[in-house]
């Protein structure tokens, strides 16, 4: 399965965009970019996931590159609830699948 | 819906003893997991199941057990605790199609062992 690197945190300011980066590098043809996120030591919560095509839904959009060695999630109007730690995640579409967690990124926003 | 449901929320347990983590979805999914997070990591994946009868090992299933004896329920079992075994356990459900794989966690149970 594919490794990914994230930022280990980053700040932003309420009302505003929070674009959150994560490199994938050695990503396969078969394997999907996963978002969850942790807020406060709760369940982890699935945001997003995309192939290869950009995808939006109602908590974020997720842009991954053309040569889909990277992709950036985007909270558009970012709140102090979203305050949590963000995990991108590279699955294998395969039977044998599991979630390979990483270490994150911790997201503050600040008022 | 419920979704995911952990009992209990926290336990603190000595050296040796036993016990049992519940979890249950209502959800109908035939995917459960079991993971485990120290403080400051990522979740590390315990046991999976795919559906009743049906369970496998992950990434760190040493000390622990499982079993699924019905679509809605994956206990955890752990024999003889370690103060190692010190960390939150959370349990997911999923359905797995061939597109997605989104998993849907519980609350956690904050274990520690002395």
């Amino acid at each position: 399965d594919a490794k990914t690197t994230q930022p280990p945190s980053m700040d932003c300011a309420e009302g505003r965009a929070a674009n959150l980066p994560c490199n994938h590098s050695t990503i396969s043809g078969n394997e999907y970019v996963y978002w969850y996120r942790q807020i406060h030591s709760q369940g982890p919560q699935y945001i997003i996931h995309g192939l290869k095509n950009n995808e939006t839904n109602e908590m974020a959009s997720l842009i991954i590159t053309e040569d889909r060695k990277s992709s950036t999630l985007i909270l558009p109007h970012a709140t102090l609830r979203d305050t949590a730690v963000y995990y991108c995640i590279v699955l294998n579409a395969g039977n044998n699948r599991k979630l390979i967690w990483g270490l994150g990124t911790s997201l503050a926003v600040n008022p | 819906n419920a979704g995911v449901t952990q009992t209990p929320k926290f336990r603190i347990l000595k050296i040796g003893q036993s016990m049992t983590l519940q979890c249950t979805q209502d959800m109908n999914h035939n995917y459960m997991y079991w993971y485990r997070q120290d403080p400051g990591m990522g979740l590390k994946l315990i046991y999976y199941s795919v559906g009743a009868g049906i369970t496998d090992k992950g990434e760190v299933p040493n000390g622990y057990n499982v079993s699924r004896s019905t679509t809605e329920d994956f206990p955890l079992r752990l024999e003889l605790a370690a103060p190692s075994q010190t960390s939150v356990y959370f349990c997911a459900s999923s359905y797995r199609a061939s597109t997605t794989d989104t998993q849907y966690f519980g609350p956690g149970t904050r274990l520690t062992v002395l």
